[in-house]
């Protein structure tokens, strides 16, 4: 069964820095493309990031450039999101989703970690 | 960036009603888009991609059409495990986006 669990969420305060994990398990982590998608309180799902199988190759929604990092240890089956400068803004469930036709579409989906980022 | 517009951004329907919830792009998406499911407190689950190609377990009253920029999702008999929120993505150019979401609710 494939399954990814996300962790590292909580609570931080502006400026404050966070880094997510998702564990990813049930199949071959290493040939999929891996996403973060995020949904703040109440609203939509917004995409954050992407990442390639070997990790070569990303790219970051606007909001996050130059804030956020997405990485992966292929050999620990894990993705990971490094998140620093953070604002009020980021707060939002965290998704980690795969991608395994290299599409930028989403199957399956964690089941998310809430970042807070308040005072 | 490729804005998706839902609508409606609610409805409320009856078990065995015939649901239709419609996705416009802001400029032709070539039927890469892909529709999802959300339960509240639960992740967002894959239910067709390519615009009409149904995601495998889910079931067949869940169909997708359209092309260029408008694109439907219909639920041909609404059952009680259907009411959630809808989400089109389009995936044909980065960064991919959704659509605000349109919620199902029972009437």
């Amino acid at each position: 069964e494939v399954q990814l669990v996300e962790s590292g969420g909580g609570l931080v305060q502006p400026g404050g820095s966070l880094r997510l994990s998702c564990a990813a398990s049930g199949f071959t982590f290493s040939s999929y493309w891996m996403h973060w998608v995020r949904q703040a309180p109440g609203k939509g799902l917004v995409w954050v990031s992407r990442i390639n199988s070997d990790g070569s190759s990303t790219s970051y929604a606007d909001s996050v450039k130059g804030r956020f990092t997405i990485s992966r240890d292929n050999a620990k089956n894990t993705l990971y999101l490094q998140m620093n400068s953070l604002r009020a803004e980021d707060t939002a469930v965290y998704y980690c989703a795969s991608d395994p036709w290299q599409l930028n579409w989403f199957d399956p989906w964690g089941q998310g970690t809430l970042v807070t980022v308040s005072s | 960036d490729i804005q998706m517009t839902q609508s409606p951004s609610s409805l409320s329907a009856s078990v065995g009603d015939r649901v239709t919830i419609t996705c416009r792009a802001s400029q032709g998406i070539s039927n890469s888009l892909a529709w999802y499911q959300q339960k509240p407190g639960k992740a967002p689950k894959l239910l067709l991609y390519a615009a009409s190609r149904l995601e495998s377990g889910v079931p067949s009253r869940f169909s997708g059409s359209g092309s260029g920029t408008d694109y439907t999702l219909t639920i041909s008999s609404l059952q009680p495990e259907d009411f959630a929120t809808y989400y089109c993505q389009q995936y044909y150019s980065t960064p991919p986006t959704f659509g605000q979401g349109t919620k199902v609710e029972i009437k």
